[in-house]
């Protein structure tokens, strides 16, 4: 089956400060998703996207799909983006995760 | 908020016995999932429907059966719980197609089990 690898699976970040997560796929796909979970365990979808470019205040985010992978970008980091962050791919409408990458982001 | 409600959210039980998760969704989407979640795996797809009646294996199927005898019910069950089944279990939905929004995936709250 298709794999989904996310890095860095960990990232420690002073509160202000940019960061760049990935998510490559080790085939085509349909779709791909970002979502945040909070330390409550919510799930959240943060972009739908198959291919080009997002943006959504400080999150962006851009999927290359001829080259198998997307980036997440978080700009101006707050505590409250804490949390993991999951890519997942839609392939014939069966949704496969990465392992993800916990953020903390320090006051 | 799509509604989606999981039950029960918590659940204790022990080794060897049947246990059902229930997921409820009230927005009429074609595709229900269900996956687990563990320290270190992310989210395993178990299970997922396309329909009534028409479910599929996921990544990590053994051990677990799912039902869909109507749109708004898809249910997970455990047939003899392990203690290896104890996790974190979130069920989502997308309506698919082609109108804008169709394929976004949205979770259910999660149902944690632990088996003794």
């Amino acid at each position: 089956g298709i794999q989904v690898e996310q890095s860095p699976p960990d990232l420690i970040l002073q509160e202000g400060a940019n960061s760049t997560l990935r998510c490559n796929f080790s085939d085509s796909v349909n779709n791909l998703q970002w979502f945040h979970q909070n330390p409550w365990g919510q799930l959240i979808n943060l972009f739908y996207i198959p291919s080009g470019t997002k943006q959504n205040g400080r999150l962006s985010a851009t999927t290359v799909a001829t080259e198998r992978y997307s980036l997440l970008y978080i700009s101006s980091s707050q505590t409250t983006d804490s949390g993991v962050y999951f890519c997942a791919v839609d392939r014939d409408d069966k949704i496969i995760f990465g392992k993800g990458t916990r953020l903390h982001i320090l006051p | 908020d799509a509604g989606i409600t999981q039950s029960p959210r918590h659940k204790v039980t022990e080794t060897g016995t049947p246990v059902t998760l229930r997921c409820h969704q009230t927005e009429n989407h074609r595709y229900m999932y269900w996956y687990r979640q563990d320290p270190g795996h992310g989210l395993r797809l178990i299970h997922y429907s396309y329909g009534v009646k028409d479910t599929d294996k996921g990544e990590v199927s053994d051990g677990y059966s799912v039902s869909r005898s109507k749109t708004e019910d898809f249910l997970l069950t455990l047939e003899s719980a392990t203690s290896s089944q104890t996790s974190v279990y979130f069920c989502a939905i997308k309506n698919g197609g082609l109108r804008s929004g169709a394929n976004v995936l949205t979770f259910g709250a999660g149902s944690r089990l632990t088996v003794l």
